[in-house]
């Protein structure tokens, strides 16, 4: 198992300029995540799924939007990339039980400088 | 709204100096906590779950405990390995089941 795998590793944009991060598992977890991470600031959901076809906004959406057409694969789109969005952002995905205690695993992160 | 405060934001000991670092959290009923560890540049990895108060689970040098209101994970004689930033977070249990991060403390042991 690769886990949950992202791509760019990192990534410089200009202001403006739009792109999308990549982020897949292999795990066949219904739920996955988005992060961000600033300095001392720990984890920020942005968005996150339920599974295929189902998403919702986390506490940062502004700027960002998702799709999850897959079980496996879930982009994170900025749009208009601004400096407000430097930072290392992290993929995740758990496995809901009912019981509860879904463990996250994260992927390696991306991490991108708006300039 | 879920809570969730880490302290201290830093901490640095000597090797072999134990040491707890603290996570207190305010939930509507809690489903579960979690500890994970992050190293520099990588993404947080899992060390431990916690569902009750009085539970307590260890994993080599680390323990971590749970009472209704914080969970304390304990690091006994640390290695200078063990440096890197612990993370908790909560899962309340209505809602969403979305976990709630606190900011992390950064960890760093000395030879």
């Amino acid at each position: 198992n690769a886990g949950v795998t992202q791509t760019p590793k990192f990534r410089i944009l200009k202001i403006g300029q739009s792109m999308t991060l990549q982020c897949a598992q292999d795990m066949n977890h219904n739920y996955m995540y988005w992060y961000r991470q600033d300095p001392g600031m720990g984890l920020k959901l942005i968005y996150y799924s339920v599974g295929a076809g189902i998403t919702d906004k986390g506490e940062v959406p502004n700027g960002y939007n998702v799709s999850r057409s897959t079980t496996e694969d879930f982009p994170l789109r900025l749009e208009l990339a601004a400096p407000s969005q430097t930072s290392v952002y992290f993929c995740a995905s758990s496995y809901a039980l009912a019981g509860g205690g879904e463990t996250q695993y994260f992927g390696p992160g991306t991490r991108l400088l708006v300039l | 709204e879920d809570q969730v405060t880490q302290s201290p934001e830093a901490l640095r000991l000597q090797e072999g100096e134990s040491s707890s670092l603290n996570c207190s959290y305010t939930v509507s009923g809690l489903r579960g906590l979690f500890w994970y560890r992050q190293d520099p540049g990588k993404g947080p990895e899992f060390l431990f779950t916690l569902y009750s108060a009085g539970e307590e689970k260890e994993k080599e040098r680390l323990k971590a405990t749970l009472t209704k209101k914080e969970s304390f994970l304990h690091i006994t004689a640390p290695k200078p390995e063990d440096s890197a930033t612990y993370l908790c977070a909560v899962q309340a249990s209505g809602g969403s089941y979305i976990p709630t991060f606190g900011r992390g403390t950064s960890l760093i042991v000395h030879p």
